[in-house]
């Protein structure tokens, strides 16, 4: 079984301040871990992903996220936020061996106050 | 830029209609996704193919039914619509075997109204 848990339903920050967005996981091996971003009536857009190697990951628009497995948390991060960051963010969650389509976290939606 | 394409975006249909929502991408993906999200809500998988004629019911049981023909095409079909069918509908794709760990891209979605 594989599951994505995101703790806060929104996240407030105020703009030029750090971000800090989290998720923990749960999987039956190693996993492959993402971070989608949706603005309003869009698709998911593609942030970043962690498979293997360094635990700091970076990805678009400035965003970055530290795969910790003691903790199996994947936070996503950024050092400045923008008001054009506010959006809903996901976390994914799949198991790195057999064929698995992605678990997908409730969700946080991010405001950016300017 | 998409490479993969929902139709229509906005869909507002009676009860007891039948329609299907349209899903092709560009890419040569052989994995398809459906997914199910309500409004800021979170993301269920309802419908997945690993390839043509390949096809897999997802976490989230539906009524909806998917067919798999061509590799860029993966439609959904509801026979019989419902007011409990109002959602938005994610389609995606992935690659083979060792390019999927790049994620999925998703298309624009179709919000679905059953009045």
């Amino acid at each position: 079984a594989q599951s994505v848990a995101q703790p806060e339903d929104q996240v407030n920050v105020a703009e030029g301040n750090p971000l800090t967005v989290k998720c923990t996981y749960s999987v039956s091996g190693n996993p492959y871990l993402f971070w989608y971003v949706q603005y309003p009536n869009r698709g998911l857009q593609f942030l970043l992903k962690y498979i293997t190697g360094d635990n700091l990951v970076k990805g678009s628009y400035g965003f970055e996220a530290e795969f910790n497995k003691s903790q199996t948390s994947f936070h996503l991060k950024k050092p400045s936020a923008l008001v054009s960051d506010s959006a809903l963010y996901f976390c994914a969650v799949r198991v790195s061996t057999g064929r698995r389509a992605l678990t997908f976290g409730s969700g946080t939606r991010l405001q950016v106050q300017p | 830029e998409a490479d993969i394409y929902q139709t229509p975006r906005y869909l507002v249909i009676g009860t007891g209609k039948k329609i299907t929502l349209e899903c092709s991408q560009t890419m040569g993906h052989d994995k398809m996704y459906w997914y199910q999200q309500d409004p800021g809500m979170e993301l269920h998988l309802i419908h997945y193919s690993y390839g043509v004629n390949s096809t897999e019911k997802g976490d989230l049981s539906s009524e909806s039914t998917v067919s798999r023909i061509r590799t860029e095409h993966f439609p959904l079909t509801l026979e019989s619509a419902r007011p409990s069918h109002t959602s938005q509908y994610l389609c995606a794709s992935s690659g083979s075997l060792d390019r999927e760990i790049y994620g999925y891209t998703f298309g624009s979605g179709t919000r679905l109204t059953v009045v």
